[in-house]
């Protein structure tokens, strides 16, 4: 069966300080891997997938096979990265969204 | 493109009544997957289908819930004799194919009482 674990509910840094969410997941297969955004008030959007290696709005993620991570990273946070953030696995075969949620993590960019 | 329109926004049930919920994918999109998301916990799958056809569904409750998505029409998914465990909100996410991208509705927030 395959599980996302995203440890934090909350995460609470400075503006300007570096973010880093966390995301592990359990899958026998190749799994690919997503992070997912919901700003106040909006609906749940894609921020980017590990298969096309983008950086969106300043965040990144990379792919760790050995230790089944998929962080999402910034170096400096901004006030309007605040939102609710979701990461979500597919199996890489088969249909790209059927995806598994984690549980999501809160991001407050305070000043 | 207006987006998933998923409606109501917010659907107030009495226990042993029926739930509609709707969906209208975005324009072109021929692919619709219902997710539910329980208080305190992330989206869960419950199903996938195309015009007319149910592909996967896997994650629906095997009892007292349905889907269907028309030729014509919105997508529905349908919970009779509700019970208060159904309470969540209830996402509907549209692609052009199976593969692709998919465009999540802002959900309906059903609560039973």
């Amino acid at each position: 069966a395959q599980r996302v674990t995203q440890p934090e509910k909350l995460l609470s840094v400075f503006k300007g300080a570096p973010v880093e969410l966390k995301c592990n997941y359990s899958y026998s297969g190749s799994p690919e891997l997503f992070w997912y955004v919901q700003y106040s008030r909006q609906r749940l959007q894609l921020l980017l997938r590990h298969i096309s290696r983008e950086s969106i709005k300043g965040f990144t993620a990379d792919l760790n096979k050995g230790e089944t991570s998929f962080h999402l990273k910034k170096p400096f946070a901004q006030e309007e990265d605040s939102a609710m953030y979701y990461c979500a696995l597919s199996p890489l075969t088969g249909t790209a969204s059927k995806l598994t949620f984690g549980t999501g993590t809160r991001l407050q960019v305070t000043l | 493109n207006a987006g998933v329109m998923q409606n109501p926004r917010h659907l107030v049930r009495r226990r042993g009544q029926e739930a509609r919920l709707r969906c209208s994918p975005m324009k072109g999109h021929s692919h619709v997957y219902w997710y539910r998301q329980l208080p305190e916990e992330g989206l869960k799958f419950m199903v996938y289908l195309q015009k007319e056809n149910i592909i996967d569904e896997s994650g629906m409750p095997k009892e007292r819930f349905s889907a269907e998505f028309p030729k014509e029409g919105p997508s529905i998914l349908r919970i009779q004799q509700v019970v208060r465990g159904d309470s969540a909100a209830y996402f509907c996410a549209s692609s052009p194919g199976g593969r692709t991208e998919a465009f999540f509705g802002q959900g309906t927030r059903l609560t039973v009482v």
